[in-house]
This record gives structure tokens, sequence and C-alpha cells, in this order.
């Protein structure tokens, strides 16, 4: 089974530029999280999609940040314009159904963002 | 109060020790509960889940839960120097099939 990608593996912009993330879940999964994890801190969730619906989008900073799932396959993360504090990990993570509570979450790589 | 908070570490043990890794929750409501491994510059892996009361075992991890308590621990037995890593406590809450994280416990095996 082939695992959730992500791409690119590491970005590297200015403040106020724009950079955006790609992810592709596991075949079948329909759930797909964006989470974002600083430096020494846990993941933090920016957006949740149940297909191409979106679950929960509470803490996602939404004047800067936005995300969409089309066909309810892949996605894509953007930030527009970035900020110094947008520097991190973005984790990419799909779980099997959005109905069954034990599943577990699988994770990307993660892109790792270095904002200058 | 935060959703999920673990003991913060760091966490040194001696090979061959038993290193035990602690976590609470703050939803009654949660139903599923897992332990994840991060290795430094790598993405959080599945190494446990858990979810009725009591002890799971699995190799040298046991993973125990307690919901009257709202604890979740996990033990590694028979520490090695490769199982240096970060651990994440996650937990299922009931409705919307959300994952909350706590910041983990850096646990370091010295050989």
């Amino acid at each position: 089974e082939a695992g959730v990608a992500q791409s690119p593996r590491y970005k590297i912009i200015e403040k106020r530029q724009s950079v955006a993330f790609w992810c592709n879940p596991i075949s079948g999964h329909a759930t797909l999280y964006w989470y974002q994890q600083i430096l020494g801190q846990g993941p933090k969730l920016l957006i949740q999609f149940q297909n191409n619906g979106v679950v929960d989008d509470s803490q996602l900073p939404k004047d800067r940040f936005s995300a969409e799932r089309l066909k309810g396959v892949d996605s894509t993360l953007k930030i527009q314009p970035a900020k110094l504090e947008d520097s991190a990990v973005y984790l990419c993570a799909s779980s099997l159904t959005g109905n069954s509570y034990n599943s577990p979450l699988h994770f990307g790589n993660g892109t790792r963002l270095t904002v200058t | 109060q935060k959703e999920v908070e673990q003991n913060s570490g760091p966490l040194s043990v001696p090979e061959g020790a038993i290193a035990s890794l602690n976590c609470t929750y703050s939803d009654r409501g949660s139903q599923s509960f897992f332990w994840y491994r991060q290795y430094s510059g790598k993405s959080p892996e599945l190494i446990m889940s858990i979810y009725s009361n009591g002890d799971k075992e699995d190799g040298r991890f046991t993973a125990q839960l307690n919901k009257a308590s709202q604890y979740v621990s996990l033990l590694i037995r028979d520490s090695q120097p490769s199982d240096s890593a970060t651990y994440l406590c996650a937990v299922n809450r009931r409705t919307g099939n959300q994952f909350y994280f706590g910041t983990g416990t850096s646990l370091t095996v010295i050989p």
C-alpha cells in the first residue's frame, strides 16, 4: 500500500511570498488532514476534509492560509503572504473513513517550510 | 485546559530499562488513543493504538488506558538506543473524527 505522498520536501521563501504544498492521501482514505508542527511542539490541526468537504478549519488562519481538496482525493495548502512565524513542518495525514473512530492517522513525510 | 497533555520530559533511561510515558486528556467522550513515535526530522509513525480500558501489549510496547482517570500511558520494556525519539500521544474525539496531539515527550536511551 502506497503511503501519503507530499511535495515538496523542503521550501525556503521570503516573508510576504506565497507557497503551496501538495498532498495525495492513501487510496481509499476519505479523511484528509493538514497539520502544522512547529519545532518542539506537537502537530496542530489546520484543516480536516471528509471527501471534498471541510469538517474543521477552526484553527486555519484564513486571512493567509487556504486549502482545497478537489474531487475528494489530493489536496493543496497555500500560504499567501507568508510570515516568519509560518516556519514549520506541514504534515498531511489521512485516515480510512470519517465514520470510523478507530482508524489511525497515517502521515506523509511532511514539507519543511522556512520563511526568511 | 489543553486537550491532551504529556509529561514534558526529556526522559533519559539506560539501555535495557523500562521507559514510562504518560498522557492525560480532557474530553471524556474520547474513544480512540494512539501513540506515535517521531524521530528527529521525520514524520510521526504509529506504534500503538488502544480503545478499551486495560493493557494492550505489542512486542516491547505496552499501552495502558484508564478512561475513568482520563489517562493513557506507554511502557517500553528493554529500551534500546533506537527507541530514542519523541513520543506523541494522540486522542480521537467521538465527534468529527478529529485527532488532538500532545506536545510530545523526548526519550533518550543511553547505551
